[in-house]
């Protein structure tokens, strides 16, 4: 079965720390986005691509760090730039003309 | 900016009622809308959705509405259940914006039983 899948599903990061979230997609679709949700609140775009070995700005991307080497393949990292990374982290993937598909959530917490 | 908006944070029914969920979009360029669904803890789901053309889409037990010239969406959602319980997301694709959609802050419907 097609689909977008997110790991790990929980992760910890002590202060000063760097950490990875994967996303990977078999859906074959171009675009894929990273967003940020916290408590209670909307979404919020960190990055996103329209095409491998191209990525932008969303509206908070200061802190976060993206990759796309593969298509199927869209990495997020939380720099130790980042003062408050504690959130749940959105991966999504769309193709041209259709509305996203998304991942299942990392929880990011900082201990 | 642009933004896409949600009249209520938080609706309250009761179950087997039937709810309304408001969104206002305010780019007469957008081209297409989706309503999706996000329960405690996962990704949002997809519910259905409704291109620019037409008015009105029904799916199973849900319908979007489209008002163009007011520029206001709204999902109905017949016979809520407690499963309905959940944040809902109304999202609008402006034309030639490369796919990139715009959310609104979301909707929490909480079903009584």
């Amino acid at each position: 079965d097609g689909g977008i899948t997110q790991s790990p599903k929980y992760l910890f990061r002590k202060e000063g720390q760097n950490v990875t979230l994967s996303c990977e997609q078999n859906l074959n679709h171009d675009a894929m986005y990273w967003y940020r949700q916290d408590p209670g609140q909307g979404l919020r775009l960190i990055y996103y691509s329209q095409i491998v070995n191209d990525f932008q700005k969303g509206d908070i991307a200061e802190g976060y760090s993206v990759s796309r080497e593969k298509k199927e393949s869209f990495p997020l990292t939380v720099t130790s730039a980042q003062k408050n990374p504690t959130a749940f982290y959105l991966c999504a993937s769309s193709s041209q003309g259709s509305g996203y598909t998304f991942g299942s959530g990392t929880r990011l917490t900082v201990v | 900016g642009e933004s896409v908006g949600l009249h209520l944070p938080t609706l309250s029914v009761q179950e087997g009622d039937n709810s309304i969920i408001n969104c206002a979009y305010s780019n007469s360029a957008s081209d297409y809308f989706i309503w999706y669904k996000q329960e405690s803890g996962k990704g949002p789901q997809f519910i259905i959705d409704i291109r620019s053309n037409m008015d009105k889409r029904q799916g199973q037990r849900v319908t979007v509405l489209l008002n163009k010239t007011v520029k206001h969406l709204s999902l109905q959602i017949a016979a809520t259940q407690p499963g309905d319980s959940a944040v809902y997301f109304c999202a609008e694709n402006i034309a030639g914006n490369t796919g990139k959609l715009i959310f609104g802050q979301g909707t929490t419907l909480q079903v009584k039983p």
